[in-house]
């Protein structure tokens, strides 16, 4: 069965110090993976996806994600987090099975960036 | 501006009564979705779309209902809504189904 997951429901880091948010999935095929963040009484937001290419992706914000086909993991990255970086952090994968579009979600990580 | 709007934002209604959430996007998506989010849950697809007249199951189908006569709009449509539907709903769109997604601001629905 195609999954996604995020193992730690919160993340707390001290602002200025490097965030990582972890996320591993099994589907078959090809993976189709991306992130989202979600700010409070906000709808979700786009980050960075990865297709395929380089395993290091870059997105929106200074976030980035190094794509691991061994681990079958897909962590989402930044050097310097700060405070207005505090949200929720949802993982994404497309179903693999031919002819199928589906997407299956983690259940989310909140990030706490603390001043 | 590009965006995915949802209406209404907010319902309250009690079993049994059929109600619709509206979602239209004006990017001329080829794909659109349907997910709820619930605590500890994350968001969980209902329906897709691919196309217009083209809809297909996520992972949470039941007691939902879906169609795409159009491809700007794709309804979500709750014909006996139960309490355990209570949730935040989104609607998204994606050029094809294999972009990024673009999310409506959500509609919270509590059934009593």
């Amino acid at each position: 069965a195609q999954s996604v997951a995020q193992p730690e429901d919160q993340v707390n880091v001290a602002e200025g110090n490097p965030l990582t948010v972890k996320c591993t999935y099994s589907v078959s095929g090809n993976p189709y993976l991306f992130w989202y963040v979600q700010y409070p009484n906000r709808g979700l937001q786009f980050l960075l996806k990865y297709i395929t290419g380089d395993n290091l992706v870059k997105g929106s914000y200074g976030f980035e994600a190094e794509f691991n086909k061994s681990q079958t993991s897909f962590h989402l990255k930044k050097p310097s987090a700060l405070v207005s970086d505090s949200a929720l952090y949802f993982c994404a994968v497309r179903d693999g099975t031919s002819g199928t579009y589906k997407y299956i979600f983690g259940t989310g990580t909140r990030l706490k960036v603390l001043a | 501006e590009a965006q995915v709007t949802q209406n209404p934002r907010y319902l309250i209604t009690v079993t049994g009564k059929k109600l619709t959430v509206t979602c239209s996007q004006n990017m001329n998506h080829e794909y659109m979705s349907w997910y709820r989010q619930d605590p500890g849950l994350g968001l969980r697809q209902i329906y897709y779309s691919m196309n217009v007249e083209v809809t297909d199951k996520g992972d949470v189908p039941e007691g939902y209902k879906v169609s795409r006569k159009e491809k700007r709009n794709f309804p979500l449509i709750l014909e006996s809504p139960s309490p355990n539907q209570t949730s935040l709903y989104f609607c998204a769109s994606s050029l094809w189904g294999y972009n990024e997604q673009f999310f409506g601001p959500g509609t919270r629905l509590t059934v009593l």
